[in-house]
């Protein structure tokens, strides 16, 4: 059973506009919530964290919103670059356990 | 070098072969991971290392084998695989619960290697 989903595969959107990807997870005990970003070829590099205590964290142009109400997880990009398209993993994370979704392929159009 | 090393980067192996997969990593982490990266799947946790102990293993087949000999390297032995088992192998590394090092918000954060992407013939 997936711990974790992301159900849109892929997302298209105009450079400078705001990406927002999505996921979704059905264990209300996790400690923390991470994003990370993988280009072709190289390995998923860390991007962004969320403690389940929180509901926003902010580093730049990355917003992570987590509303535990839904089980929901957000990325938000602003504005988005052509170098950020990149496939992104939403994970859970308590101690050494890790769950990731499937992945969204982002593509930011220039 | 820095980060996490994994070689070699492609195998091609048929299913009588037997093989190993390398990882090194020079950041000075205690928990190392084995994940399985396969088509429109999720990423898979194989094995786990936290301080050169194996800690959690989610019934791999037995085909897969791990070895950590210390807390800078990781292997993964591979032996009459099936052609299923094809796909991108990723290595990981983390400081692990407790010990710091951690995303900004409190996070066990991995520092994965590119990955092995290996094909079985």
């Amino acid at each position: 059973d997936q711990q974790v989903k992301q159900n849109s595969p892929s997302l298209s959107v105009q450079e400078g506009r705001i990406s927002i990807l999505n996921c979704d997870y059905t264990n209300s005990m996790f400690d923390y919530f991470l994003w990370y970003k993988k280009y072709p070829a190289e390995g998923p590099t860390f991007l962004i964290s969320i403690s389940s205590i929180k509901d926003k964290n902010e580093d730049g142009r990355f917003t992570v919103f987590l509303n535990k109400s839904a089980k929901h997880l957000s990325l938000h990009i602003v504005p988005s670059q052509p170098g950020d398209s990149a496939v992104y993993f939403c994970a859970t994370n308590t101690g050494n356990q890790f769950y990731f979704g499937t992945g969204t392929s982002l593509t930011v159009i220039p | 070098e820095t980060g996490v090393t994994q070689t070699p980067r492609h195998l091609v192996m048929g299913m009588t072969n037997k093989k190993s997969l390398k990882c090194e990593q020079h950041l000075g982490h205690n928990a190392m991971y084995w994940y399985k990266q396969s088509a429109k799947k999720p990423l898979e946790l194989m094995f786990v290392y936290s301080l050169e102990e194996r800690v959690e293993n989610n019934s791999v087949p037995s085909r897969f084998s791990p070895e950590c000999p210390n807390s800078s390297h990781l292997f993964l032995h591979l032996h009459t695989l099936q052609p299923e088992d094809s796909a991108l192998y990723l290595c990981a590394s983390s400081q692990g619960v407790g010990t710091g090092g951690r995303g900004l918000s409190g996070a066990n954060v991995l520092t994965f290697g590119a990955g092995s992407r290996l094909t079985v013939l």
